[in-house]
């Protein structure tokens, strides 16, 4: 079965940091395009950033350009979001989604169960 | 950045109606759209992708058309299970921004 797991989230402080992983199981990991999409409470969706199958490409939402580094470990069919600076803002499920290209992106395909951050002091 | 916006922003209509939801894209994105179902408390779903064609085990009863800035997804008879909040979404270019979503109802 393809499919796509989240884990890491949890309550942090204003300023904090936390790492969301996702593992990947059921496809050839290294093929394929990788994105996160958060969803605040009650909200749409929200594309927060995205890495190429090689990593050679990676991009980002304005929102969290300079605060989150997005990464991706083939060997391990893992998919990281290292968020730092946290803001109240930044409160949401966060969703691993699975792309259906390589270097470009044709639509997303496999979504995970999420893992919710909440930003609180 | 391409802005997308969905009209209408919900919907009601009864079951074994034919709806149609638009999407509207700020600049030319050629196919390059999809379509998301997500029912209430659940995870986002593909629909549909490259502005028309159906995702695997996707009903029939769903389509999509358009291109250029112009997208409609119709549901040709709706059903109880059919309860979601539709969104499109660009994939033209970065940003891959979605559309605040329309809210479908049953009457």
């Amino acid at each position: 079965d393809v499919q796509v797991l989240e884990s890491g989230g949890g309550l942090v402080q204003p300023g904090g940091s936390l790492r969301l992983s996702c593992a990947a199981s059921g496809f050839t990991f290294s093929n394929y395009m990788l994105t996160w999409v958060r969803q605040a409470p009650g909200k749409g969706l929200e594309w927060v950033s995205t890495i190429s199958a090689s990593g050679g490409a990676i991009y980002y939402a304005d929102s969290v350009k300079g605060r989150f580094t997005i990464s991706r470990d083939n060997s391990k069919s893992a998919l990281y979001l290292q968020m730092r600076s946290l803001r109240a803002g930044d409160t949401a499920v966060y969703y691993c989604v699975k792309d259906r290209g390589s270097g470009s992106s044709y639509g997303m395909d496999v979504w995970g169960q999420g893992t919710t951050v909440t930003v609180s002091s | 950045d391409i802005q997308m916006t969905q009209s209408p922003s919900s919907l009601s209509a009864s079951v074994g109606d034919r709806v149609s939801f638009t999407c509207r894209a700020s600049q030319d994105i050629s196919h390059f759209l999809a379509w998301y179902q997500q029912k209430p408390g659940k995870v986002p779903k593909l629909l549909i992708y490259a502005a028309s064609t159906l995702q695997s085990g996707v009903p029939s009863r769903f389509s999509g058309s358009g291109s250029g800035t112009d997208f409609t997804l119709t549901i040709s008879s709706l059903q109880p299970e059919d309860v979601a909040t539709y969104y499109c979404q660009n994939y033209n270019s970065v940003p891959y921004t979605f559309g605040q979503g329309t809210k479908l109802e049953i009457k």
